[in-house]
């Protein structure tokens, strides 16, 4: 079974620029996370899709951080414009449904740097 | 106000001996608590989970006992060995906040051949 697939892997940008990363959860997983992970943290959670809806939101910075699922599959999480605190990796799980305790899969993750 | 707690960033370990790491929780609405272990440049993958209606749950050489009068956790990982040498995080969970898993700050962990 694959796993979760995320890209770019690592992803260097200056301060005022923009930003996407990509995700495609396992195959038939119908709830998508957002997590962002700074140095020396625990993984946040920024957003979380059940099919192509959002279910929770409430920790995203919708100023400049956007995201969207729009067939229920894969995803795409957005910083614009990026500040030098958004320098984090930014991790993308998924799990077969919102129910509490299915277990979440997590991808590799994108690491950004912003100058 | 950080709800899950790690409270020792670091912990060095010799083969074979016990490694005990430990997480502390602040929200008593957390019913599900589980424990990640974290690769350098890989995801955190689940390694191991508890209910709060029991007190220990064990996988393999990996146990997990919930305190939860004292809001308290540990995995247990007996022997050590040095393939589990990775960031641990603790993470939980209630049913009224979905499926949202709040995490510690980590543990990493050393073992030493």
């Amino acid at each position: 079974e694959a796993g979760v697939a995320q890209s770019p892997r690592y992803k260097i940008i200056e301060k005022r620029q923009s930003v996407a990363f990509w995700c495609n959860p396992i195959s038939g997983h119908a709830t998508l996370y957002w997590y962002q992970q700074i140095l020396g943290q625990g993984p946040k959670l920024l957003i979380q899709f059940q099919n192509n809806g959002v279910v929770d939101d409430s920790q995203l910075p919708k100023d400049r951080f956007s995201a969207e699922r729009l067939k229920g599959v894969d995803s795409t999480l957005k910083i614009q414009p990026a500040k030098l605190e958004d320098s984090a990796v930014y991790l993308c799980a998924s799990s077969l449904s919102g129910r509490p305790y299915n277990e979440q899969f997590f991808g590799p993750g994108t690491r950004l740097t912003v100058l | 106000d950080q709800q899950v707690k790690q409270n020792s960033p670091s912990l060095s370990v010799q083969e074979g001996r016990i490694s005990i790491l430990n997480c502390d929780y602040t929200n008593s609405m957390f019913d599900y608590f589980l424990w990640y272990k974290k690769y350098p440049a890989e995801g955190p993958t689940f390694l191991i989970s508890i209910s709060s209606i029991k007190d220990k749950n064990e996988d393999g050489r990996f146990t997990v006992f919930l305190n939860k009068s004292a809001k308290h956790l540990s995995l247990h990982i007996v022997p050590s060995q040095p393939g589990d040498s990775a960031v641990y995080f603790c993470a939980a969970t209630y049913n009224q906040a979905g499926t949202a898993l709040i995490f510690g700050k980590g543990t990493t962990l050393s073992v030493s051949s």
